[in-house]
Parts: structure tokens; sequence; C-alpha cells
């Protein structure tokens, strides 16, 4: 079942904006781990953060979390056309199974 | 990380058939899962697919349905049998690399629709 939930549910923003999207879980996690999909087509995998971390970084990508709200949040900076996709996070609750949440629609806006 | 790949890419497929989905990644891994997404939703856990045993199937999905096999490290297929339309959705496999602390990578999909 799905742990995750999602919000917004899509977000349109113009090229350079930043992009906000955050997600909220139910149980203990041991790492929560966010995705891009493009069209339908297959995931790729973005950023891994471990329950024990607080922040982390990979290129115009910033992921928190807080365990004691259970809630993370991606930010991506100065978005591109080529951001435009379906983001999800999924969490991993110690057994290797992921449980994903519903999803952001993100339009980035030439 | 992985290359995975998986065939075939699409297919279109009359009710009562079975189409079998091969998932192949280019170095030898742990764990191997098999999800499914169902148009305009999120991504749920089929089963996870174990080497030299059977697999570990989620509720609401059973073996009769969706039979898995994994002969080796690199290589899994998924089977949907007997599929009615319902069974329309985008199948994906995924691994779990060896030192890869939990990142889990995805295979391109393969997108069905049943007719």
């Amino acid at each position: 079942s799905q742990q995750g939930e999602e919000d917004p549910q899509a977000l349109s923003i113009q090229e350079g904006e930043n992009a906000t999207m955050n997600c909220s879980y139910k149980t203990s996690i041991n790492n929560l781990q966010w995705y891009r999909q493009n069209s339908g087509r297959g995931l790729v995998h973005l950023i891994l953060i471990r329950s024990n971390e607080r922040e982390k970084h990979s290129g115009r990508l910033r992921v928190t979390l807080d365990t004691s709200k259970k809630s993370s949040s991606l930010l991506i900076t100065a978005s591109r056309a080529a951001d435009t996709a379906s983001y999800f996070c999924a969490t991993d609750a110690n057994d290797y199974k992921l449980s994903f949440g519903a999803g952001t629609t993100v339009t980035v806006r030439a | 990380s992985a290359v995975i790949s998986q065939k075939p890419s699409r297919d279109i497929c009359q009710r009562g058939t079975s189409l079998t989905i091969q998932c192949q990644v280019d170095s030898q891994v742990t764990m191997m899962f098999w999800y499914r997404q169902q148009p305009g939703q999120s991504l749920t856990l089929i089963a996870t697919a174990n080497q030299g045993s059977e697999a570990t199937y989620e509720s609401g999905f059973v073996i009769d349905k969706f039979p898995i096999s994994r002969p080796n490290l690199t290589f899994s297929t998924l089977t949907v049998s007997n599929m009615s339309p319902e069974d329309s959705s985008i199948y994906l496999c995924s691994v779990e690399v060896w030192g890869s602390s939990y990142e889990q990578y995805f295979g391109p999909g393969t997108r069905l629709t049943v007719t």
C-alpha cells in the first residue's frame, strides 16, 4: 500500500523559478528516495536520504528529511523545461520494499 | 548504479492471453522487484523476485496471475496471465545493487494495453 502522500499534486512554474514539493509518510523508515518519471517512462533515481540525515544536495536538487514530522521535501532550483516530469517519493521501512507516494506533476513553462 | 533493460517496451494484447516481460541487468544484484503502475497512478509493488526460490508476493497479487522467475542474479521475468483490460499498466522492474547503500534503480518499463 502507498505510504507516502505528496503535496501538491500538480505544480506549474516559470523557467528559472524554484519548485518545491513535499512528501509525508506514516511509519518509521530506513531511507527515503526521490524519483523522476518523464511521460510514463521508467523512473530515474534522483537522491536517497537516510533516516539519520537531515539534508542532502545533488546539483540543483536539495532534499530535506524531518523524521519527527515524518516528512520530506524536494527543492529544484533554477528550473528548466527538461525538469517537466512527475516526481515521486518512496520510503523503505528497512525491508527493501519501496512504498511510493502519489506523485507531484511539475510543469515548467518556457 | 546499474543499466536495466526490459523487453518488450510496449505491447497490445488481447484479453485472455498472457505476456512475459523480461528484465536484464548489466551486473549481479541482490534484490529484484516488480512494480505495476496503473494509468495515472503511482507504483505498487507486485513481488520480490528471489534468486533460486519462489517470489514473495504482496497483498493482492498471486502467483497464478503473475508468475515470476529469477534463474540467476542478472535476469528475471514477470508473466501477466489471462489478461483483462484491468491489467493495462506499465510494469517496471527494479534492482538494488550491491554496495549501492539501498538505492533502487528502475528499468524503462513495459507499457501493456489489453483490449
